[in-house]
C-alpha cells in the first residue's frame, strides 16, 4: 500500500511570491491534515480535510489555505509568503481522523528568500 | 507556550545505556499518541495510549500514560544507534479535536 507522497519535496521562493503544495493520502484515507514544522515551534496544526470540507483549523492567518478534492487528494495554498514561512510542511491522512492514527508524507521544505 | 511540555530537549547516550523522555501538561487528554521521526521524513507512529495509568510495551520501549491523563513517558532500555531520531509526543484534549503536538526530544545515540 503506498504511503502520503507529497510533491514537491523542495520549493525554493521570493518573499511575497505564492506556492502551492500537493499532498496524496493513503488510499482509502478519507482525512488529511497540515502541519507546519519548524525548529522553533515544532508542529503547529495548519487545518484538516474530511470529505472535501474543511472539519477543523488552527491559528494561522488567512494567507494559508487548503481544500481537498473527491478523490481525498489535498493542497494547501500560500499567498504572499514571508520569511517566516520557510519550514517543513508535512501532511498526514488517516481513515476518519478523530482518534484514527496519522500517517505522515515526507513533507515539502519550503525555503523563502 | 506548547499544550504538552518534552523534557529533555535533546538527550546523548551511549548504546547500550537507558533512557526516558517525559511529556507533560496541565490539561487531560483523551488520548496520546507517541512518534519518532528520522532526518528527511514524516514523523511515524510508535504508540497510542487511551486509558488514565495504561501501560503499553514495544520490544525495548516502555510507553506509561499517567493516571490522571495528563502525562505520558517513553522509556528505552538497552538504546541502539537505531533509535537515534526526534520523539514526539501529541495528544488531544477532551475540549479540542486537533492534534497538539509537543516541541520534540531529538535523541542521540552513539555506537
Amino acid at each position: 500500500k503506498a504511503g502520503v507522497t507529497q510533491t514537491p519535496r523542495y520549493l525554493i521562493k521570493t518573499r511575497g511570491q505564492q506556492v502551492t503544495l500537493s499532498c496524496s493520502p493513503i488510499s482509502g484515507h478519507r482525512s488529511v491534515s497540515w502541519y507546519q514544522q519548524t525548529p522553533g515551534q515544532g508542529l503547529q496544526f495548519l487545518f484538516e480535510y474530511f470529505s472535501e470540507t474543511q472539519r477543523n483549523k488552527g491559528n494561522f492567518p488567512g494567507r494559508f489555505s487548503g481544500r481537498q478534492f473527491s478523490n481525498s487528494r489535498s493542497e494547501m495554498n500560500v499567498s504572499t509568503l514571508e520569511l517566516g514561512d520557510s519550514a517543513l510542511y508535512l501532511c498526514a491522512s488517516s481513515l476518519e481522523g478523530s482518534n484514527s492514527p496519522l500517517h505522515f508524507g515526507n513533507g515539502t521544505r519550503l525555503t523563502v528568500t | 507556550t506548547q499544550l504538552l511540555e518534552q523534557s529533555p530537549q535533546f538527550l546523548s547516550i551511549q548504546e547500550g545505556e537507558n533512557l526516558t523522555v517525559y511529556c507533560n501538561s496541565s490539561s487531560v487528554f483523551s488520548s496520546l499518541q507517541w512518534y519518532r521521526q528520522e532526518p528527511g521524513e514524516g514523523p511515524v507512529l510508535l504508540v497510542t495510549v487511551v486509558t488514565g495509568g495504561e501501560v503499553k510495551k514495544l520490544k525495548r520501549l516502555t510507553f506509561q500514560f499517567g493516571d490522571a491523563r495528563k502525562d505520558s513517558s517513553l522509556h528505552i532500555t538497552a538504546a541502539q544507534p537505531g533509535d537515534t531520531g526526534l520523539y514526539l509526543c501529541a495528544g488531544r484534549t477532551l475540549n479540542d479535536y486537533k492534534l497538539s503536538f509537543g516541541a520534540g526530544t531529538t535523541v542521540t545515540v552513539r555506537a
